[in-house]
């Protein structure tokens, strides 16, 4: 079974520059997150959809970052504009609903962002 | 709210030896999970093992186990026969039984040496 996929795995933009990032998760994982992950630290979740629907969006940075997910599968998150502080690891995991047994999370590879 | 908390930065193991990772944590919870992540150089979150508050028994994956001690709030790694591949960053999270967010330590850096 294919995991989270996600690309790029690498992007090196200069700051005012917009990026996009996109995630596709497992199959059969209505459950979708975006976290940010900053050097030496754990994650930290961004957004979470149920479907094609955001239920917590309440941690984006709603004046330069977006996502969507369209058709409750594949996701796209963007930055415009990049601010030098947003360098960092940005993570998508998927999970079943939650509530459904133990509903582990997993994630992609990640997105290593460099705003120059 | 949640926190966990992992001390330890970074820990140096011998090849073939069992290594411990620390964990404690703090919730308001009564029902919760604890979930052990690798995370190699690559990037990638590798879940290793889950633990559930009601769970009677010790979690264990392999050479993965949880030590886990409830009235302590701690839930403790052990990686037995560490192999080269091992060396990574470990993170410990949890979450409330019926939430989705997940709330992660700093991290521990391990390195296993030949």
């Amino acid at each position: 079974e294919a995991g989270v996929v996600q690309s790029p795995r690498y992007k090196i933009i200069e700051k005012k520059q917009p990026v996009a990032f996109w995630c596709n998760p497992i199959s059969g994982h209505n459950t979708l997150y975006w976290y940010r992950q900053n050097l030496g630290q754990g994650p930290e979740l961004l957004i979470r959809y149920e479907n094609e629907e955001a239920v917590d969006d309440s941690q984006l940075p709603k004046d330069r970052f977006s996502a969507e997910r369209l058709k409750g599968v594949d996701s796209t998150l963007k930055i415009q504009p990049a601010e030098l502080g947003d360098s960092a690891v940005y993570l998508c995991a998927s999970s079943l609903k939650p509530g459904t047994g133990v509903w582990t999370q997993y994630f992609g590879p990640g997105t290593r962002l460099l705003v120059l | 709210a949640q926190k966990i908390t992992q001390t330890q930065p970074g820990m140096f193991v011998q090849e073939k030896e069992a290594v411990t990772l620390d964990c404690t944590y703090d919730t308001s919870d009564q029902s919760y999970g604890l979930f052990w992540y690798k995370q190699p150089s690559s990037g990638e979150m590798i879940f290793l093992i889950y633990q559930g508050s009601y769970d009677e028994q010790n979690a264990t994956e392999g050479r993965y186990s949880l030590n886990f001690q409830k009235a302590r709030k701690s839930a403790n790694l052990v990686i037995s026969a560490s192999q080269l591949g091992d060396s990574a960053m470990y993170f410990c999270a949890m979450r409330g039984l019926n939430d989705y967010k997940l709330s992660f330590g700093a991290g521990t850096t391990v390195t296993v040496r030949a």
